[in-house]
């Protein structure tokens, strides 16, 4: 246990549906960081915060997917109209600061599985 | 090209010997360089990190970087089948410090 939490740890939902996940970091990290990973492919960047500002999003994050860090502590990751596509394990990871030597701590994940 | 390549394998070593896993990366300025150990349907797991060209012993695991070459590897003394996992290897890359992810590893280790 890295002490990331996430929540829910499975959703399952039909396609078109809207999903929101939390991810709560170590208490004291400025850093937050969501990955969304595929079968047989290595962790993928979405977007991260500092504190509460979200400094950079992927190309992957398509406008149906919204991010928020209020007031710097936990972050939600919202899909909406989920498609087929969507379903993989969404990692949340968590890291003291913005040092390139500072080391994300991943939490569980959140596994997805849209109908 | 991608930015980290791994090869997939699997790489099956007895139990007792050691498992060689390797990386390559595109990003010269690269500095930071991390081993996630994943075991199925769980999340990475930190092995080891690097920073500086050379080896970082940590127990059973050395880490070796050669920038020049941009080859970074893992090396696991004395395998056992608790390390049967998927090896990711990871590269710090750009301002915000995301982590670039080869595919990984199948690593198998047989009693």
């Amino acid at each position: 246990d890295t002490g990331v939490s996430q929540d829910p740890r499975h959703k399952i939902t039909k396609r078109g549906q809207n999903v929101t996940f939390r991810c709560d970091p170590i208490s004291e990290h400025n850093r937050l960081y969501w990955y969304r990973q595929t079968l047989g492919q290595g962790p993928e960047f979405l977007t991260y915060f500092q504190n509460e500002a979200q400094l950079e999003k992927s190309r992957l994050l398509s406008d149906r997917f919204s991010a928020e860090r209020p007031k710097g502590s936990f972050s939600t990751l919202e899909i909406q109209r989920t498609e087929q596509g969507d379903s993989a394990m969404y990692l949340c990871a968590s890291s003291l600061g913005s040092a390139s030597t500072d080391t994300q701590y991943f939490g569980p994940g959140t596994r997805l599985t849209v109908l | 090209q991608k930015e980290v390549e791994q090869n997939s394998g699997p790489l099956s070593v007895p139990e007792g010997a050691i498992a060689s896993l390797n990386c390559t990366y595109s990003d010269r300025g690269s500095q930071s360089f991390f081993w996630y150990r994943q075991y199925s349907g769980k999340s990475p797991e930190l092995i080891m990190s690097i920073y500086s060209n050379g080896d970082k012993e940590d127990g059973r695991f050395t880490a070796q970087l050669n920038k020049a070459s941009q080859y970074v590897s893992l090396l696991i003394r004395d395998s056992q089948p608790s390390d049967s996992a998927t090896y990711l290897c990871a590269v710090n890359i750009g301002y915000g410090n995301k982590l670039v992810f080869g595919a990984g590893t199948i690593l198998r280790v047989k009693s």
